[in-house]
This record gives structure tokens, sequence and C-alpha cells, in this order.
């Protein structure tokens, strides 16, 4: 079972590029999520979906965007990228929002911004 | 302002012994606790979900407890094994107008030695 899979697994961008990072997610889950995570901190809720078509800002969303025009896929956008959002990127499913539904993540996306 | 603060931040155990990592919490109105193991470089994994009502989850080598007037959780580990050596982090949610948030501790990071 693949689960939830994040592509690409590294990159190393120039302060002011673009990119997307892809997230997709084989288990029919409706709801997924985008977290950052730097040192000495919690992961941080930086977008998340509650289904296909469906998307709503969590703690941290500025300077990102995303979409979820698929069930299975969400996609985080950076349209400038800023040294500040140098940082590991988690993607995460869950069946619902509610109680005992664990969320289920990706082994991340590693990103740099010169 | 909801907080989740884990200690201790690092914890060296011989191969074979037990452990046991705390959390703390103020996330009010509480909706349950989780806990993740996160390895090195890998997307956190669940371990165990806690609603109000439940004292003791175990799960394999794991056991978690959470005493909800106190606001406390810990997750002893027996019998530890090389395996076990990651980052452990403790999840809190509350409610929040009908929606579910979480609050992610920064974790315990675990060094089992041979």
């Amino acid at each position: 079972n693949a689960g939830v899979t994040q592509t690409p697994k590294f990159r190393v961008l120039k302060t002011g590029q673009s990119m997307t990072l892809l997230c997709a997610q084989d288990m029919n889950h409706e709801y997924m999520y985008w977290y950052r995570q730097d040192p000495g901190m919690g992961l941080r809720l930086i977008h998340y979906s509650v289904g296909e078509g469906t998307t709503a800002k969590g703690e941290v969303p500025d300077g990102y965007n995303v979409s979820r025009l698929k069930k299975q896929n969400f996609l985080l956008g950076l349209e400038s990228a800023a040294p500040s959002q140098t940082s590991v990127y988690f993607c995460a499913s869950s069946r619902t929002v509610f109680s005992n539904q664990p969320q289920h993540f990706g082994d991340g996306t590693r990103l740099s911004i010169l | 302002k909801n907080q989740v603060e884990q200690s201790p931040q690092s914890l060296i155990i011989l191969e074979g012994k037990n452990c046991t990592l705390q959390c703390n919490y103020t996330v009010s109105p509480f909706s349950n606790l989780r806990w993740y193991k996160q390895d090195t470089g890998r997307g956190p994994v669940s371990l165990t979900i806690m609603t109000f009502s439940e004292n003791t989850k175990s799960n394999g080598r794991y056991t978690a407890t959470l005493d909800a007037d106190t606001k406390q959780s810990s997750l002893h580990i027996t019998a530890s094994q090389l395996s076990d050596s990651a980052s452990y982090i403790c999840v809190v949610s509350f409610s929040n107008f009908g929606n579910e948030k979480l609050t992610f501790g920064t974790g315990t990071r675990l060094t089992i030695i041979p």
C-alpha cells in the first residue's frame, strides 16, 4: 500500500522562484492537510481540504496556495519563494476530521530556499 | 493559548530498558490526545488516540496514559529496541466551532543504544 506519497522529496529553490509540491493518497480519504515542520517547533497547519474542490486556511497560510481538483491529490504552491519558507513539508490525509481518526502522513518534502 | 509541552526534549537509554515520555497540555475544549512516532527522515506514524473517557491505551510495547483532570499524558515504552529510536510527538485535539483542530508538541527525541 502506497498510502500518502509526496513529490519531490528534496528541492532547492532561489528566492522568488515558484514551485508546486504534489501529494497523492490512495486510501479514498476525504480530508487532506499540508503542514510544515521547523526545528524546535511543532508541526503547523498551512492549508487543509475537507473534500474535492474545497480548501481552507490553516495556522500559517501566507505565501502558499493549494488546490484539490481530484479527491486523491492535494497540491501546495509557492508563488514567490522566500528563505523563511525553508522547511520540511508534510502532507497528511484522514478519513474524517473527527475523533479516533488518525492522520496518515507522507515522508515529507525537504525544501531549501536560497 | 493552546499549548502542548513535552519532556524531556531528548532521552538516551540502553536497549532493553523501559522509559516514559511526558506530555502536558493547556488545550481547551479537549477532544482527544494522540501520540505519533517519527523516524528520522520519515513522516509521523500514529501510535495511539485517546478520548476524554480513556485512561490507558496500549499498542504493543507502547502504553499511553491520560489524566484529563490534570491535563497530562505519558507514553511508556517497555523493553526498548533499537528500532524505537525516533521522535515521539504528542498531539492534542480541540473543538473549535464544530471543527477539530490539532496542536502539536515539539517532540521527545529518543535514542536507544546497544
